[in-house]
C-alpha cells in the first residue's frame, strides 16, 4: 500500500528558502504526477505544482517564479523548494499523487506538514 | 482568489439531501474539464470523494454523487449522516493564463 509522508522544517524565517520532502513508501515514483498542494490556516486549498516521472514540471503561475519541484536520486522521494518566503506562505503543505498533466484528481495524500514563516 | 466559487456553508438534518454548488466559468468547468470533489475533516488531509465529475472511488458511499451543468458542478449528499459533517472542496483545471489546477473556495457541511 503506497503512502506519502511530508517532512521538513516547521519554522522558516522571512526571505529564506523553504525545502520540503515527500517520501513515497510502498512504491516508487513512476508514471504519476507528484504534486504539492498547500492550505493556509483556516483557508482553502492551493495547487503549487507537480513533477512527472520523466522530470517534467508544471507550476502554479502565481508561484512559478519561486517554486522548484524535483525528484530525489533514490526515486522514492520528491521535493519542494520555495524561495523568498513571507508570512503569506505559512500553510499546511501536502504532497499528493495525480494521474494527468491537466485537471488530474489526487487520490493519495500525505498527512500534511505545517510550515510557519516567522522571524 | 479562487476561480471556483462554493457556498460557505450548507446544513441539513440527518437523512436529508443537501447539494453543494461549484460555480466556474468558460475557462474551467464550462470548457468541459473534469470536476473532482474532496471531503476534509478538520485536522486531516483531504479525501477524494468524486473524480471525473461523476465517478466514486472504491469505498465511497453511494449517497455521494456529482453532476455538471454548463459552467457549474454540484455534489449531492443523499441521506445525510452525522459523519458527513466536514469541509468539501471542488477542483478542476483552468486554461486561462498558463493553465493551472484550481480548487473551490470550500463548503462547510453541518449536520443538524
Amino acid at each position: 500500500q503506497v503512502q506519502l509522508h511530508e517532512s521538513g522544517p516547521g519554522l522558516v524565517k522571512p526571505s529564506d528558502t523553504m525545502s520540503l520532502t515527500c517520501t513515497v513508501s510502498g512504491g516508487s515514483i513512476g508514471h504519476y504526477y507528484w504534486t504539492w498542494i498547500r492550505q493556509s490556516p483556516g483557508k482553502g486549498l492551493e495547487w503549487i505544482g507537480h513533477i512527472y516521472d520523466s522530470g517534467s514540471t508544471k507550476y502554479n503561475p502565481s508561484l512559478k517564479s519561486r517554486v522548484t519541484i524535483s525528484v530525489g536520486t533514490s526515486r522514492s522521494q520528491f521535493s519542494l523548494k520555495l524561495t523568498s518566503v513571507s508570512a503569506a506562505d505559512t500553510a499546511v503543505y501536502y504532497c499528493a499523487r495525480g494521474y494527468h498533466a491537466s485537471g488530474s484528481y489526487f487520490d493519495l495524500w500525505g498527512q500534511g506538514t505545517l510550515v510557519t514563516v516567522s522571524s | 482568489q479562487s476561480v471556483l466559487t462554493q457556498p460557505p456553508s450548507v446544513s441539513g438534518a440527518p437523512g436529508q439531501r443537501v447539494t453543494i454548488s461549484c460555480t466556474g466559468s468558460s475557462s474551467n468547468i464550462g470548457a468541459s474539464y473534469n470536476v473532482h470533489w474532496y471531503q476534509q475533516v478538520p485536522g486531516t488531509a483531504p479525501k477524494l470523494l468524486i473524480y471525473g465529475t461523476t465517478n466514486r472511488p472504491s469505498g465511497v458511499p453511494a449517497r455521494f454523487s456529482g453532476s455538471r451543468s454548463g459552467t457549474s458542478a454540484s455534489l449531492a449528499i443523499t441521506g445525510l449522516q452525522a459523519e458527513d459533517e466536514a469541509d468539501y472542496y471542488c477542483q478542476s483545471y483552468d486554461s486561462s493564463l498558463s493553465g493551472s489546477n484550481v480548487f473551490g473556495t470550500g463548503t462547510k457541511v453541518t449536520v443538524l
